[in-house]
């Protein structure tokens, strides 16, 4: 069974502090995507990033960064210097291959304080 | 930039009433799900539809849930008789994937739909 642990619920920062978002996941697939999705309070949800499940490299953008680890199953996120609106709910998601089925972990929601 | 659009974005209605939510998904993708989001808790997966036939559902898609893409741009999620349980964001998402073999969701707005 496929299966996303995202162990923190709330993570409250100061701004300009950097935090990183836990994300483990449970598949018996041998190839699978990752995906973290933000959900601002405006409540859309936004894709940030996808990660192939053979390509463990560690990913940059801006002040975001994932860390992919398969011998440990997770893929985390880190923000630095973390901003005011940053603040929102951050999703850790597994995918198949076929494209045809995500699921989504139960979130983590970050608040950035001024 | 083309989008996912749904509509309602919010439907009351009462319990044991039929409700259709629709979605406009983006024109070139291929891939068409539905989610639902009960207020602050995960968004959890309904179905997928490719090839205009359902290709995944989860346990809660059951047989008060169906789907249709009645013409070729609507896609369609029906609740035959509903339940206060299902009072819940439901998020419509397509994807390209065009021969790649996984791609990011684009998720509509949303449509909230409130059972009494």
């Amino acid at each position: 069974a496929q299966k996303v642990t995202q162990a923190q619920t709330e993570i409250s920062v100061v701004e300009k502090e950097d935090v990183t978002l836990d994300c483990v996941y449970e598949t018996r697939d041998t190839t699978y995507y990752l995906f973290w999705y933000k959900q601002p309070p405006s409540g859309e949800l936004v894709f940030l990033i996808r990660r192939n499940s053979f390509d463990e490299q560690n990913e940059i953008s801006g002040r975001y960064s994932w860390n992919f680890q398969k011998s440990t199953s997770s893929f985390n996120f880190t923000i630095t210097a973390s901003q005011v609106v940053d603040s929102a709910v951050y999703f850790c998601a597994l995918g198949d291959t076929g494209g045809f089925k995500t699921i989504f972990g139960a979130g983590t929601r970050l608040f950035v304080k001024a | 930039e083309p989008e996912v659009t749904q509509t309602p974005s919010h439907q009351v209605t009462q319990m044991g009433q039929e409700v259709i939510l629709r979605c406009v998904p983006i024109s070139n993708h291929l891939y068409f799900y539905w989610y639902r989001q009960i207020l602050g808790q995960k968004v959890e997966f309904l179905v997928s539809f490719y090839n205009n036939e359902i290709s995944e559902k989860s346990e809660i898609f059951d047989d008060q849930f169906s789907v249709e893409r009645p013409d070729g741009s609507n896609f369609t999620l029906k609740i035959r008789s509903t339940k206060l349980e299902d009072s819940a964001m439901y998020f419509c998402a397509s994807s390209s994937w065009s021969g790649r073999p996984a791609g990011e969701l684009f998720f509509g707005e949303g449509s909230r739909l409130t059972v009494l």
